[in-house]
């Protein structure tokens, strides 16, 4: 089955750290660009941040750059979201999402996403 | 304040047609034919449902239609069903730092 699973999501106090996965299955996970998506509670969609096939690329939201690191092991079939120095609007649900274009290039538009893991910042 | 505008609900009657439109700029919407919607039903994950502006994914039926006009798009779902019922958020591809934007999202209540 095509599915992505993330995991790491919890209870953090500000200033805290946490480091989210996300497991891909059933399709060639090193040929896709991978994203981090989340959303606040009760709010909208917003993307967090890039990373191409190879890792050659990055790319973050300018509220998480300096903070959040992107990474991803393709043997291992895993996309990884380090985030440090959260903050309360950090508080959110993270979507792991692949991107629709096959290779190098994104498009930039996320044909399958996971079923997110929650992430709560508070004292 | 989210980078493209949509309205914050919609309804319409089973077998209606209802249009949701996604308002941006030259940088996002109205520069390049990557506009994307989605649809997420409550606690559910987002589910694409059109691409680069008027393709549907395999498996979207073929009432739910997209098109653009200059800097606003549009999401266009005819003959409403009791599913459609859901939150719809239009993306585009941006020229600036973000790479994606998204818009606010509209609820869909079907009456």
């Amino acid at each position: 089955e095509v599915q992505l699973v993330e995991s790491g999501g919890g209870l953090v106090k500000p200033g805290g750290s946490l480091r989210l996965s996300c497991a891909a299955s059933g399709f060639t996970f090193s040929s896709y660009s991978m994203n981090w998506v989340r959303q606040a509670p009760g709010k909208g969609l917003e993307w967090v941040s890039s990373i191409s096939s190879s890792s050659s690329y990055i790319y973050y939201a300018d509220s998480v750059k300096g903070r959040f690191t992107i990474s991803r092991d393709n043997a291992k079939n895993s996309l990884y979201l380090q985030m440090n120095s959260l903050r309360a609007e950090d508080t959110a649900v993270y979507y792991c999402a692949r991107d629709a274009g096959v290779g190098a290039t994104p498009y930039w538009y996320f044909d399958l996403w996971g079923r997110g893991t929650l992430v709560t910042v508070s004292s | 304040q989210s980078a493209l505008t949509q309205p914050a609900s919609v309804s319409g009657s089973p077998g209606q047609s209802i249009t949701i439109s996604c308002t941006g700029t030259s940088s996002d919407v109205g520069g390049y034919n990557y506009v994307s919607w989605y649809q997420q039903h409550p606690g559910k994950a987002p589910k694409l449902m059109i691409y680069e502006v008027s393709n549907r994914p395999s498996g979207v039926p073929d009432r739910f239609s997209g098109s653009k006009s200059g800097n606003t798009a549009s999401l266009t779902i005819s003959g409403l069903q009791a599913e459609d019922e859901a939150d719809y958020y239009c993306s585009s591809y941006t020229s600036s730092s973000t790479n994606v934007v998204f818009g606010g999202g509209t609820k869909l209540t079907v009456l």
